[in-house]
């Protein structure tokens, strides 16, 4: 069965910090590895696609990182703001539209 | 339109009732996806279309669960008969094509069935 578990379930840090968020999963096949913010009442909104072949990929102050053969990644937040106050979502996906495995997501909480 | 939009955003209703909750996707967007977010639960595949093919239904939990499409644009998900356990946030996504893409999300209809 596929699955996708995300730690911690939550993380609180000051303001300016940096953080890692962690994603273990267990998809076959492989395809791509995703990673969603996704801030209260909203829906989902994505921060990066990275396939087997990727290692590292960046948006902004959002780094990615990508393990396929541990099927690991991460997420690196640096110098949090509290706009950065979120559930981050980890999906990974098996090629097609049925197989998007959901991670329960991260709740970070950015204290001033 | 600029995003994926839902309507309504947040509906109450009586156990026993139907109803229906509409998505407008991305304007020449082919992949429509609707899913459910259950408090603390990770987002679950409900139904998927593609163009004109045959949507892909292996995620309705039940046969009270019906979606439907017109004219490749508006998607309208409906429950009938609800239920207390169908209380969530139902959430759509459309793509550019199938696979790959980038999914972009509305922001959801929050139900609950009392």
């Amino acid at each position: 069965k596929n699955q996708v578990e995300q730690s911690p379930q939550s993380l609180i840090i000051l303001e300016g910090k940096n953080c890692t968020l962690q994603c273990n999963y267990t998809v076959s096949p492989f395809s791509n590895l995703r990673w969603y913010k996704q801030d209260t009442g909203r829906g989902p909104v994505s921060l990066t696609i990275m396939t087997f072949s990727e290692n590292t990929k960046s948006n902004g102050r959002y780094t990615a990182t990508l393990d396929a053969d541990t099927k690991q990644s991460s997420l690196h937040i640096t110098a949090s703001q509290l706009s950065d106050s979120a559930s981050y979502i980890c999906v990974a996906f098996s090629g097609s539209a049925r197989q998007l495995t959901f991670g329960s997501g991260t709740q970070l909480t950015v204290l001033p | 339109g600029a995003g994926v939009s839902q309507s309504p955003s947040n509906k109450v209703t009586e156990k026993g009732k139907d109803v229906e909750l509409r998505c407008d996707p991305i304007s020449g967007h082919t992949a429509l996806y609707w899913y459910r977010q259950s408090l603390g639960q990770g987002l679950e595949f409900l139904i998927y279309f593609q163009g004109n093919s045959a949507p892909d239904k292996s995620g309705l939990p039940s046969d009270r669960f019906s979606a439907e499409r017109t004219g490749g644009s508006v998607s309208t998900l409906t429950i009938q008969r609800t239920q207390q356990e169908d209380s969530a946030v139902y959430l759509c996504a459309s793509s550019l094509t199938p696979g790959g893409e980038t999914q972009y999300f509305g922001p959801g209809t929050r139900l609950l069935v009392l």
